[in-house]
Protein backbone atom coordinates (compact mmCIF):
# COMPACT_ATOMS: atom_id res chain seq x y z
CA UNK A 1 0.00 0.00 0.00
CA UNK A 2 1.13 3.81 -0.23
CA UNK A 3 3.28 4.53 2.29
CA UNK A 4 4.29 8.53 3.28
CA UNK A 5 7.49 8.63 5.12
CA UNK A 6 9.01 11.80 7.03
CA UNK A 7 12.25 12.78 8.20
CA UNK A 8 14.03 13.08 10.52
CA UNK A 9 11.84 11.56 13.14
CA UNK A 10 13.11 14.05 15.75
CA UNK A 11 14.61 17.33 15.79
CA UNK A 12 16.09 19.30 18.42
CA UNK A 13 17.03 22.97 17.95
CA UNK A 14 17.58 26.27 19.61
CA UNK A 15 15.09 28.97 19.72
CA UNK A 16 16.39 31.02 16.39
CA UNK A 17 17.32 28.15 14.71
CA UNK A 18 15.98 26.87 11.41
CA UNK A 19 14.33 23.92 10.78
CA UNK A 20 13.08 21.40 7.57
CA UNK A 21 11.23 18.13 7.57
CA UNK A 22 11.18 16.02 4.51
CA UNK A 23 8.48 14.31 3.05
CA UNK A 24 8.16 11.72 0.29
CA UNK A 25 5.66 9.19 -1.11
CA UNK A 26 5.62 6.11 -2.93
CA UNK A 27 2.90 7.24 -5.06
CA UNK A 28 1.98 9.91 -7.16
CA UNK A 29 -0.63 12.79 -4.70
CA UNK A 30 -3.62 14.55 -5.49
CA UNK A 31 -2.44 17.22 -3.42
CA UNK A 32 -0.48 17.17 0.16
CA UNK A 33 -1.56 18.61 3.64
CA UNK A 34 0.34 19.05 6.42
CA UNK A 35 -0.85 19.79 9.88
CA UNK A 36 0.72 20.29 13.29
CA UNK A 37 -0.03 18.17 16.56
CA UNK A 38 0.48 19.87 19.86
CA UNK A 39 1.57 17.80 22.89
CA UNK A 40 -1.22 16.05 24.12
CA UNK A 41 -3.62 17.69 21.51
CA UNK A 42 -5.23 16.85 17.57
CA UNK A 43 -3.81 17.41 14.32
CA UNK A 44 -4.61 21.07 13.11
CA UNK A 45 -4.40 22.07 9.38
CA UNK A 46 -1.93 23.98 8.60
CA UNK A 47 -2.00 24.03 4.65
CA UNK A 48 -2.99 22.14 1.39
CA UNK A 49 -0.28 22.35 -1.71
CA UNK A 50 -2.02 21.00 -5.36
CA UNK A 51 -0.05 22.11 -8.09
CA UNK A 52 3.28 20.40 -8.89
CA UNK A 53 6.14 22.18 -7.71
CA UNK A 54 3.91 24.73 -5.58
CA UNK A 55 5.58 26.90 -3.10
CA UNK A 56 3.28 28.69 -0.29
CA UNK A 57 4.63 31.03 2.77
CA UNK A 58 2.43 31.34 5.77
CA UNK A 59 4.68 33.87 8.36
CA UNK A 60 8.29 31.83 9.20
CA UNK A 61 6.24 28.37 7.28
CA UNK A 62 7.52 27.93 3.93
CA UNK A 63 6.08 24.62 1.77
CA UNK A 64 6.90 22.85 -1.12
CA UNK A 65 5.30 20.49 -3.50
CA UNK A 66 7.54 18.17 -5.29
CA UNK A 67 7.35 18.36 -9.50
CA UNK A 68 6.72 14.98 -9.04
CA UNK A 69 4.00 15.09 -6.43
CA UNK A 70 5.68 12.67 -4.80
CA UNK A 71 7.45 15.03 -2.31
CA UNK A 72 7.45 17.97 0.36
CA UNK A 73 8.90 19.96 2.45
CA UNK A 74 7.97 22.49 5.44
CA UNK A 75 10.72 24.84 6.21
CA UNK A 76 10.84 26.94 9.69
CA UNK A 77 13.00 29.98 9.98
CA UNK A 78 14.05 30.83 13.11
CA UNK A 79 12.09 28.94 14.59
CA UNK A 80 10.29 29.89 18.41
CA UNK A 81 8.87 27.70 21.57
CA UNK A 82 5.50 27.93 20.00
CA UNK A 83 6.68 26.19 17.44
CA UNK A 84 7.31 22.44 19.79
CA UNK A 85 5.15 20.01 18.41
CA UNK A 86 5.11 16.86 15.81
CA UNK A 87 4.29 17.80 12.01
CA UNK A 88 2.78 15.77 9.67
CA UNK A 89 2.29 15.30 6.03
CA UNK A 90 -1.15 13.85 4.72
CA UNK A 91 -0.76 13.18 1.32
CA UNK A 92 -4.35 12.67 -0.35
CA UNK A 93 -5.37 10.12 -3.07
CA UNK A 94 -8.58 10.11 -5.01
CA UNK A 95 -9.07 6.23 -4.63
CA UNK A 96 -13.09 6.28 -5.09
CA UNK A 97 -13.03 8.28 -2.26
CA UNK A 98 -11.14 11.08 -0.92
CA UNK A 99 -8.39 9.52 1.90
CA UNK A 100 -5.50 10.78 3.52
CA UNK A 101 -2.50 9.18 4.41
CA UNK A 102 -0.55 10.65 7.23
CA UNK A 103 3.41 10.60 7.61
CA UNK A 104 5.13 9.25 10.24
CA UNK A 105 5.92 12.87 11.24
CA UNK A 106 8.60 15.14 12.26
CA UNK A 107 8.44 15.67 16.03
CA UNK A 108 10.33 19.14 17.06
CA UNK A 109 11.57 20.11 20.44
CA UNK A 110 12.17 24.16 20.33
CA UNK A 111 14.80 24.90 23.52
CA UNK A 112 14.76 28.66 24.56
CA UNK B 1 -10.58 25.59 18.19
CA UNK B 2 -12.80 23.62 15.75
CA UNK B 3 -16.65 22.54 16.02
CA UNK B 4 -15.64 19.22 16.29
CA UNK B 5 -16.60 17.23 19.11
CA UNK B 6 -15.74 13.66 21.02
CA UNK B 7 -16.70 11.67 23.75
CA UNK B 8 -16.29 10.29 25.76
CA UNK B 9 -12.78 11.95 26.42
CA UNK B 10 -10.80 9.22 28.40
CA UNK B 11 -11.80 5.05 28.50
CA UNK B 12 -10.48 1.65 29.95
CA UNK B 13 -12.04 -1.14 28.70
CA UNK B 14 -10.69 -5.16 29.06
CA UNK B 15 -9.68 -7.11 26.21
CA UNK B 16 -13.03 -8.45 24.71
CA UNK B 17 -15.42 -6.65 25.33
CA UNK B 18 -17.06 -3.43 23.00
CA UNK B 19 -16.86 0.13 22.62
CA UNK B 20 -18.60 2.71 21.21
CA UNK B 21 -17.01 6.48 20.49
CA UNK B 22 -18.67 9.35 19.21
CA UNK B 23 -18.37 12.08 16.79
CA UNK B 24 -20.48 15.54 16.51
CA UNK B 25 -18.88 16.79 13.19
CA UNK B 26 -18.37 20.74 12.39
CA UNK B 27 -21.69 22.64 11.33
CA UNK B 28 -21.61 22.69 7.30
CA UNK B 29 -19.59 19.33 7.37
CA UNK B 30 -20.95 16.65 5.85
CA UNK B 31 -18.53 13.77 6.15
CA UNK B 32 -16.62 12.30 9.05
CA UNK B 33 -13.27 10.56 8.57
CA UNK B 34 -11.94 8.43 12.03
CA UNK B 35 -8.51 7.48 12.67
CA UNK B 36 -6.60 5.70 15.00
CA UNK B 37 -2.93 7.12 16.69
CA UNK B 38 -1.21 4.92 18.20
CA UNK B 39 1.58 6.85 20.27
CA UNK B 40 3.95 7.94 18.64
CA UNK B 41 2.46 7.50 15.14
CA UNK B 42 0.55 9.29 12.80
CA UNK B 43 -2.85 9.25 12.43
CA UNK B 44 -3.86 5.62 10.27
CA UNK B 45 -6.97 5.81 8.33
CA UNK B 46 -9.98 3.54 9.25
CA UNK B 47 -12.87 4.58 7.57
CA UNK B 48 -15.04 7.40 6.41
CA UNK B 49 -18.68 8.48 6.46
CA UNK B 50 -20.68 10.33 4.15
CA UNK B 51 -24.12 10.41 3.38
CA UNK B 52 -24.53 7.92 6.35
CA UNK B 53 -23.25 5.97 4.62
CA UNK B 54 -19.43 4.21 4.14
CA UNK B 55 -18.18 5.67 1.86
CA UNK B 56 -14.15 4.09 1.89
CA UNK B 57 -12.27 2.12 4.59
CA UNK B 58 -8.72 1.58 5.42
CA UNK B 59 -6.76 -2.20 6.70
CA UNK B 60 -8.94 -2.35 9.37
CA UNK B 61 -10.97 -5.69 10.16
CA UNK B 62 -14.63 -5.71 10.25
CA UNK B 63 -14.59 -5.48 14.10
CA UNK B 64 -14.13 -1.61 13.64
CA UNK B 65 -17.36 -0.48 12.25
CA UNK B 66 -19.28 2.93 12.48
CA UNK B 67 -22.18 4.91 11.46
CA UNK B 68 -23.38 8.06 10.49
CA UNK B 69 -26.36 10.17 11.47
CA UNK B 70 -29.08 12.33 9.42
CA UNK B 71 -27.16 15.24 11.70
CA UNK B 72 -23.85 14.30 10.40
CA UNK B 73 -22.62 13.20 13.62
CA UNK B 74 -20.85 9.47 13.54
CA UNK B 75 -20.51 6.67 16.08
CA UNK B 76 -17.24 4.15 15.91
CA UNK B 77 -17.86 0.90 17.16
CA UNK B 78 -14.69 -1.61 18.25
CA UNK B 79 -15.95 -5.34 19.06
CA UNK B 80 -13.73 -7.74 20.80
CA UNK B 81 -11.21 -5.13 21.72
CA UNK B 82 -7.55 -6.42 21.71
CA UNK B 83 -4.70 -5.09 23.62
CA UNK B 84 -3.07 -3.41 20.60
CA UNK B 85 -7.16 -1.42 19.78
CA UNK B 86 -5.29 1.12 22.10
CA UNK B 87 -4.40 4.08 20.79
CA UNK B 88 -5.99 7.93 20.77
CA UNK B 89 -9.37 7.76 18.50
CA UNK B 90 -9.72 10.49 16.09
CA UNK B 91 -12.46 11.58 13.84
CA UNK B 92 -12.15 14.50 11.13
CA UNK B 93 -15.20 16.47 9.86
CA UNK B 94 -15.05 17.70 5.82
CA UNK B 95 -16.97 18.92 3.14
CA UNK B 96 -17.27 16.51 0.68
CA UNK B 97 -16.81 18.27 -2.79
CA UNK B 98 -15.05 21.56 -1.11
CA UNK B 99 -12.02 22.41 -2.98
CA UNK B 100 -9.73 22.67 0.07
CA UNK B 101 -10.85 19.16 1.87
CA UNK B 102 -9.01 20.49 4.76
CA UNK B 103 -10.18 17.92 7.91
CA UNK B 104 -11.27 19.28 11.04
CA UNK B 105 -10.31 17.16 14.01
CA UNK B 106 -11.91 16.52 17.64
CA UNK B 107 -9.94 16.46 20.19
CA UNK B 108 -9.54 12.52 20.52
CA UNK B 109 -10.82 9.82 22.88
CA UNK B 110 -7.95 8.14 24.17
CA UNK B 111 -8.86 4.47 24.65
CA UNK B 112 -6.96 2.19 26.65
CA UNK B 113 -7.97 -1.73 26.58
CA UNK B 114 -6.13 -3.80 29.78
Amino acid sequence: GQQVMQIPQYQHVQEGEDFTTYCNSSTTLSNIQWYKQRPGGHPVFLIQLVKSGEVKKQKRLTFQFGEAKKNSSLHITATQTTDVGTYFCAGLRNTGFQKLVFGTGTRLLVSP
Amino acid sequence: ETGVTQSPTHLIKTRGQQVTLRCSSQSGHNTVSWYQQALGQGPQFIFQYYREEENGRGNFPPRFSGLQFPNYSSELNVNALELDDSALYLCASSSMGQAAYEQYFGPGTRLTVT
